[in-house]
């Protein structure tokens, strides 16, 4: 079936680090990808998407590049702040629908100044 | 703009009592769905709809029942709360564009 395999952390980084949290999915269908992030006490809010191969999605410094080859979407970011500590999910649709999708078990990101 | 409203977001329950979680959206999306949060789990589908009258099964749909009656609600119903319904769920809506905009989230305790 769809799944999503991600990094499952936790994380801990210094502020200015380089950030990458790996994520795989499963090559069934054409899936459109994404990147969602949980701040504390919140819901999931979409950070990026890529809908076919090779596009990059990005969004405030993260950038995240579909690659079929591989069937991973790593996300990435050049330099991390206190401010990105949250939970990252990668996702993928399933199931055929545009709007059904399955998460992976999310990475915990702590960034210290 | 208020979004993807959810209710309560706090509630405690003892085993074999029953509840609603209410999810309720202003934005005229036709997609709604139900997510359960667990540690090491991450978010699991429950339940889904795609239009009013309209539902189907997620992942995990056992235990739990749901209705869309109209666009804008979608509750969530537990029978009879277990003590493995113990969770945070998050409902969501979307057009068929794939970005989910989700609710704040209800955290729900069976005793």
């Amino acid at each position: 079936g769809d799944s999503v395999t991600q990094m499952e952390g936790p994380v801990t980084l210094s502020e200015e680090a380089f950030l990458t949290i790996n994520c795989t999915y499963t090559a069934t269908g054409y899936p459109s990808l994404f990147w969602y992030v949980q701040y504390p006490g919140e819901g999931l809010q979409l950070l990026l998407k890529a809908t076919k191969a090779d596009d990059k999605g990005s969004n405030k410094g993260f950038e995240a590049t579909y690659r079929k080859e591989t069937t991973s979407f790593h996300l990435e970011k050049g330099s991390v702040q206190v401010s990105d500590s949250a939970v990252y999910f990668c996702g993928r649709n399933s199931g055929g629908s545009n709007y059904k999708l399955t998460f992976g078990k999310g990475t915990l990101l702590t960034v210290n100044p | 703009n208020a979004g993807v409203t959810q209710t309560p977001k706090f509630q405690v329950l003892k085993t074999g009592q029953s509840m609603t979680l209410q999810c309720a959206q202003d934005m005229n999306h036709e997609y709604m769905s139900w997510y359960r949060q667990d540690p090491g789990m991450g978010l699991r589908l429950i339940h889904y709809s795609v239009g009013a009258g309209i539902t189907d099964q997620g992942e995990v749909p056992n235990g739990y029942n749901v209705s869309r009656s109209t666009t804008e609600d979608f509750p969530l119903r537990l029978l009879s709360a277990a003590p493995s319904q113990t969770s945070v769920y998050f409902c969501a809506s979307s057009y068929s564009t794939g970005e989910l905009f989700f609710g704040e989230g209800s955290r729900l305790t069976v005793l």
